[in-house]
């Protein structure tokens, strides 16, 4: 069953805007972590930010934000002032904490920075 | 910094060829893990592990084994290559506790199989 779902595909955004990518995860268990993680066509897979299943706050990591909203199990990735270089593959994952610390990664979304 | 390594960045087997693609970690991390990507697919996972010798069967399991024998090493084996196995192969390692432990990934392995 899928446990993590990005329904965008891909996306454009103008440069200097603000866009927000999506995400929704499915568990029961009470205890997770969700992460972004940016994937430029280089391959690397560059760690963006995190937000616990107990935080209270909304996670922020510079021009990144996560808007969790648990009730409806969801965890969007908010990036503030696009840049070109913002442009890249773009990964949710949901750790699960009784599963051995394995994680779950949805397909992606493909974001393109319009100069 | 931490730092994964893979062996190779470009492979190119042979149908029927067993192939070995190398991981190693530096920070003494417990977990670690080996996934494919593929266009829309996203990544799925093959096998992890969280301790030496030990291992588990991840999403896609089939056509592939694991070995850990060194804490920081972690080796996928593809028994007998097959074309539908060409793909990016990524391997990614996390310490074994709660909070923000974040995987962190090497530089992937791009694996043709003719």
């Amino acid at each position: 069953a899928q446990k993590i779902t990005q329904t965008q595909p891909g996306m454009f955004v103008q440069e200097k805007e603000a866009v927000t990518l999506d995400c929704t995860y499915d568990t029961s268990d009470p205890s997770y972590g969700l992460f972004w993680y940016k994937q430029p066509s280089s391959g690397e897979m560059i760690f963006l930010i995190y937000q616990g299943s107990y935080d209270q706050q909304n996670a922020t990591e510079g021009r990144y934000s996560l808007n969790f909203q648990k009730a409806r199990k969801s965890a969007n990735l908010v990036i503030s002032a696009s840049q070109l270089g913002d442009s890249a593959m773009y990964f949710c994952a949901m750790r699960l904490t009784n599963t051995g610390n394995q994680f779950y990664f949805g397909t992606g979304t493909s974001l393109t920075v319009i100069p | 910094d931490v730092k994964v390594t893979q062996s190779s960045r470009y492979l190119v087997k042979r149908t029927g060829e067993k192939v070995f693609l190398e991981c190693v970690q530096d920070m003494d991390h417990e977990n670690m893990f080996w996934y494919r990507q593929d266009p829309g697919l996203g990544l799925r996972l093959i096998y992890f592990s969280y301790d030496v010798k030990m291992k588990e069967k991840g999403d896609i399991p089939e056509g592939y084994s694991v070995s850990r024998e060194k804490k920081e090493r972690f080796s996928l084996i593809l028994e007998s290559a097959s074309t539908n196995q060409t793909s990016m192969y990524l391997c990614a390692s996390s310490l074994h506790q709660d909070g923000n432990n974040e995987q962190f990934f090497g530089p992937g392995t791009r694996l043709t199989v003719l």
